[in-house]
């Protein structure tokens, strides 16, 4: 079974703070992602990498940052947490196969509430 | 961009009758539609995809047909059961093989017994 570990499921920061979302996916697969969930919106996506040390921005990467280091672990930073960055997020992985398509496997979610 | 539009937002059936979930997409030379189901509490997990090569596709009590055509795709679920409720999404992959997926806005299908 593909396994997405988010390390955070419920977290409460304030305004101003450097906040850090780590997943680490344990299916060696080169694409990773951070996806945030607000009711009404689906699912909106921050950034994407499809290797170590390479990202792209999304549709929302506005106030994000992100970091892959090493191809399991994919972060994202909030350098300066602000209250509409309240919101479900949710980290996932994919290997991009002609045969499986680009199934994408999505850890628990990490609910951050900034105050 | 790619846009993806998901109808209705919320939807109440009656255990035992169907559903049907309808997503449209801009992007013609995308290939590949999943769609995922989120319970409660839990994250999205795959239920069902559709290539481009494909028309329709069944398992069990849920279907997904795509219209390449006119660039609209839907998830059908007969016989409904309460475990089906929860929030539905599709997805649509982006041209050019990147592994990225689009997500629609989300449905929410309510089960009453």
């Amino acid at each position: 079974d593909v396994k997405v570990t988010q390390s955070s499921r419920y977290l409460v920061k304030r305004t101003g703070e450097k906040v850090f979302l780590e997943c680490v996916q344990d299916m060696d697969h080169e694409n990773m992602f951070w996806y945030r969930q607000d009711p009404g919106l689906g699912l909106r996506l921050i950034y994407f990498s499809y290797d170590v040390k390479m990202k792209e921005k999304g549709d929302i990467p506005e106030g994000y940052s992100v970091s892959r280091e090493k191809k399991e672990r994919f972060s994202l930073i909030l350098e300066s947490a602000s209250t509409n960055q309240t919101s479900m997020y949710l980290c996932a992985s994919s290997l991009i196969s002609l045969v499986t398509g680009n199934t994408i496997y999505f850890g628990e979610g990490s609910w951050l509430t900034v105050v | 961009g790619e846009n993806v539009e998901q109808h209705p937002s919320t939807l109440s059936v009656q255990e035992g009758d169907s559903a049907v979930i309808k997503c449209t997409y801009s992007d013609s030379a995308s290939n590949y539609f999943p769609w995922y189901k989120q319970e409660l509490g839990k994250r999205p997990q795959l239920i069902i995809d559709i290539r481009s090569n494909v028309g329709e596709k069944k398992d069990q009590r849920i279907a997904v047909t795509l219209n390449k055509t006119a660039k609209h795709f839907s998830l059908h679920i007969t016989e409904t059961q309460p475990e089906d409720s929860a929030v539905y999404f599709c997805a649509v992959s982006l041209s050019g093989n990147t592994g990225k997926l689009i997500f629609g806005q989300g449905t929410t299908l309510q089960v009453k017994p």
